[in-house]
Order: C-alpha cells, then structure tokens, then sequence
C-alpha cells in the first residue's frame, strides 16, 4: 500500500516567488497535516485539515496557506518566499483529527525540501 | 506553551552499546508522549509512544517509559547496531489535539 505521498521532493525558488507543494495521504485517511522542519531542528506545526476544512494552524505568516480537496489531498501554498522559508516540509496523514489519547497516530512522508535562493 | 527539550546531540556509540536519550516536556496535563525515527533522506517514522504515566512504549528493542514525577520520557536501548544510527525526536500531544509537538532532535551515529 502507497504511503504518504509528497511532490516535488526537491524545488529551488528565488526570494519573492511562490510555490505550491502536494501531498496525498493514505488511502482511507481523513486528516492531513503540514510541519516545517528547519535543518538542524524539529518540526514545527504549519496546518492540520479534515474532512476539507482548517482544524488547527501554527505560529506561521498569513504568506503561508492551504487547503485540502475532496479526494483528502492537500496543497501547502507559501508566498512571497524568504530566505527563512528554506527547509523540509512534510505532511503528515491520519485516519481522523485528535480524538482519544494515543489514536489516530500520525504517517509522514518523505517530505519536500525547498530551497530559497 | 508546551516544549519538549532533548539532550544535545550527536551521540556516537560503538555497536552493542547501550543507549540513552534523554527527553523531558513542559505541558499542562497529562499528554500522550512520542519518540519518532528519521533516517537519512526520508519522513519522520513512529518509534514508539506512550499515552499515560507510567505507560512504556516499546519497539525494535527501543523502550521509553512515560515518567510524569520527573515530566520524562528518555528512550533506551540495550545493545545498539549500525542500522540504528538516524536522528531520533521526541514529541507530545494533548488529547483531543492532532497537533505535535518536537524537540529539536539527537542525530546518533553507530560505529561499527
């Protein structure tokens, strides 16, 4: 079974573009969520969605935004790239959003590594 | 807020050492605990977790035990192999939260 799914693995922007990333989550999964991990640190929490609508975002500019379509798919948009925008960006599905303790466990993909010239 | 803080890294052990990671967490309650495995090139994979105190993970031979006295949750291993050597994180979440929470990582590396 195909796991978490991310494209491109690799991009190279200039500062000022935009770029859109895409994940698909695993077949059955509901939830999808977006972590930035800088080199060198831990990931941090972009955005979670489910069933197509915003279940929680991070400490992250309005220049970051996403959304998920009805197939569960989700795209990460960031605009107006900084240099700071740099780094590995992955997502992350589940089969539903919180819930009990322990449930619902997170499966990340390999991720996209963005790189800001 | 919440944070999680794990020991300065990178750790190089010889095959068949013991290791140790520590992690210790800052959050109000009592949240679910998580050490994941990242090796080169690929995403994040889940070790092993914990959802209550006294609670101990296990996996591949890597335990942690979920110790809310001392706010801890140190992953441990008996006898180490090459094929261990990736950077490991530590992480938590709150119940009814789908978000995580990380430490920066501990790169460890296995020498033959």
């Amino acid at each position: 079974d195909a796991g978490v799914t991310q494209s491109p693995t690799h991009l190279i922007k200039t500062r000022g573009q935009h770029v859109t990333l895409r994940c698909s989550p695993i077949s059955g999964h509901k939830s999808v969520s977006w972590y930035q991990q800088v080199l060198g640190q831990g990931p941090q929490f972009i955005f979670q969605y489910y069933e197509k609508e915003e279940r929680g975002r991070g400490n992250f500019p309005d220049r970051f935004s996403a959304r998920q379509f009805p197939n569960y798919s989700s795209e990460l948009n960031v605009n107006a790239l900084l240099l700071g925008d740099s780094a590995l960006y992955l997502c992350a599905s589940s089969l539903g959003a919180g819930g009990r303790a322990g449930a619902n466990v997170l499966t990340f993909g390999a991720g996209s590594r963005l790189t800001v010239l | 807020g919440d944070s999680v803080t794990q020991m300065e890294g990178p750790v190089t052990l010889s095959e068949e050492a013991f290791l140790t990671i520590n992690c210790t967490y800052t959050a109000t309650g009592y949240p679910s605990l998580f050490w994941y495995v990242q090796y080169p090139g690929e995403g994040l994979q889940l070790l092993l977790k914990a959802t209550k105190a006294d609670d101990k993970g296990s996996n591949k031979g890597f335990e942690a035990t979920y110790r809310k006295e001392t706010t801890s949750f140190h992953l441990e291993k008996g006898s180490v192999q090459v094929s261990d050597s990736a950077v490991y994180f530590c992480a938590l979440r709150h119940l009814g939260a789908q978000k995580l929470v990380f430490g920066q990582g501990t790169r460890l590396t296995i020498n033959p």
